[in-house]
């Protein structure tokens, strides 16, 4: 069946880069995506990925996607405090309007 | 920009009370969304609608229905509140020529 799995935590300097990892079970996804929840709010979409992609760079985020491991990540370069959120893998099927699955969030915390 | 909205982002509500949270997209899209999210458990799909009137069931229908009758409009019901349906419910919509998903602010619901 479908599944996304994500570890639940992440701990980093400011400065450094950030590496959140992603691994799916289900190899027909279409699009893989992350989103972004700050406290309190909704999801944003920071980037996405078309499966036959192996790699999209959009300024300090760069997504890798590893399709014969089915593992996604996303790098965060120069990570800020502002970038301390959670932060969730999502995976995109062509059947039934586009049905999202979600793994459960990773938890991103950035200290000076 | 897209723009989902989400009639209140906090609600108090008591065991047994009707509740219906109201979504409002601002972008003319055809497929809408209703997911709750559950620390640990990331996004799960309650109902979708993909035009007015009409709606499909995701992974977690029990205890909660839905309205389309406007095409910017979808709503969630629940029809006797229960303490297990405290949780963050967000809202999602996206037009049928494009796989992405766009999200509300969230509205969290409190049963007592």
């Amino acid at each position: 069946g479908e599944d996304v799995e994500q570890s639940l935590f992440l701990s980093v300097r400011e400065g450094d880069s950030s590496v959140i990892n992603c691994t799916y079970t289900d190899s027909s996804s279409t699009y893989l995506y992350w989103y972004k929840q700050e406290p309190g709010a909704g999801l944003q979409l920071l980037t996405y990925i078309f499966s036959n992609m192996d790699m999209k760079q959009d300024q300090r985020l760069t997504v890798l996607l590893n399709k014969k491991d089915k593992h996604l990540s996303l790098r965060i370069a120069d990570t800020q405090t502002g970038d301390s959120a959670i932060y969730f893998c999502a995976e995109a099927f062509s059947g039934g309007y586009n049905k999202l699955i979600f793994g459960a969030g990773t938890r991103l915390a950035v200290h000076p | 920009d897209v723009k989902v909205t989400q009639s209140s982002r906090y609600l108090v509500k008591r065991t047994g009370e009707k509740v219906f949270l109201e979504c409002v997209q601002d972008m003319d899209h055809e497929n809408m969304f209703w997911y709750r999210q559950d620390p640990g458990l990331g996004l799960r799909l309650i109902y979708f609608s993909y035009d007015v009137k009409m709606k499909e069931k995701g992974d977690i229908p029990e205890g909660y229905s839905v309205s389309r009758e406007k095409k910017e409009r979808f709503s969630l019901i629940l029809e006797s509140a229960s303490t297990n349906q405290t949780s963050m419910y967000l809202c999602a919509s996206r037009t049928s020529l494009e796989e992405t998903q766009y999200f509300g602010p969230g509205t969290r619901l409190l049963v007592l």
